[in-house]
């Protein structure tokens, strides 16, 4: 089955600092990249996504990028902000179903 | 729309007895989901559905069960709850795998002791 490693699994930046978080998948069939921000005690939510024939996608502060050849795709997200302090999950998805990486708890720092 | 509504919100059971997790979606998705999430750690799915009728295992089913009569509802049941139950489950839905993201419930959490 599907295996997606997410690196780091804790990230402390400065307000304003950029954060980048990697993550790797095994199965070449996953076609959807999806990440979700999860605040303390709430439920995952989608953030951005990007599908296998697109090689980056931005909104606003946010950014993924793909790269299907070596497996990985990360998400940028520039100017943080203390509310952009959460924990962050990508997933593959393909074959009916989504795996998700471990999570990484970002904290932007005032 | 209401979206992904989860009953209840909070459950401690003891080792030993059983109960089920509802999980009602409003938006006509055919696909749906059990996902459960220990603290700190990310989400693995339980068992999960591409229509009415149709189920099928993910990574942790062992000690669950579902069914899905209706392309609205999808339970969860625990038969015989062990301590390595606790957990928050999540159950979610989407419009199709390829390119549609996940809408989760806002989740259930479970002790068992």
């Amino acid at each position: 089955g599907e295996n997606v490693e997410q690196h780091p699994s804790t990230l402390s930046v400065q307000e304003g600092d950029s954060a980048v978080i990697k993550c790797t998948y095994s199965d070449s069939a996953s076609n959807y990249f999806p990440w979700y921000k999860q605040e303390l005690g709430k439920r995952p939510q989608l953030i951005i996504d990007i599908r296998s024939n697109v090689g980056e996608k931005k909104d606003q502060r946010i950014a993924v990028t793909l790269n299907k050849t070596a497996k990985h795709f990360s998400l940028h997200i520039t100017e943080t902000q203390p509310e952009d302090s959460a924990v962050y999950f990508c997933a593959a998805a393909g074959g009916g179903k989504s795996t998700f990486g471990d999570g990484t708890t970002l904290t932007v720092k005032p | 729309n209401a979206g992904v509504t989860q009953t209840p919100k909070f459950r401690i059971l003891k080792i030993g007895q059983s109960m089920t997790l509802q999980c009602t979606q409003d938006m006509n998705h055919n696909y749906m989901y059990w996902y459960r999430q220990d603290p700190g750690m990310g989400l693995k799915l339980i068992y999960y559905s591409v229509g009415a009728g149709i189920t099928d295992k993910g990574e942790v089913p062992n000690g669950y069960n579902v069914s899905r009569s209706t392309t609205e509802d999808f339970p969860l049941r625990l038969e015989l709850a062990a301590p390595s139950q606790t957990s928050v489950y999540f159950c979610a839905s989407s419009f199709s795998t390829t390119n549609s993201p996940l809408h989760f419930g806002n989740g259930t959490r479970l002790t068992v002791t």
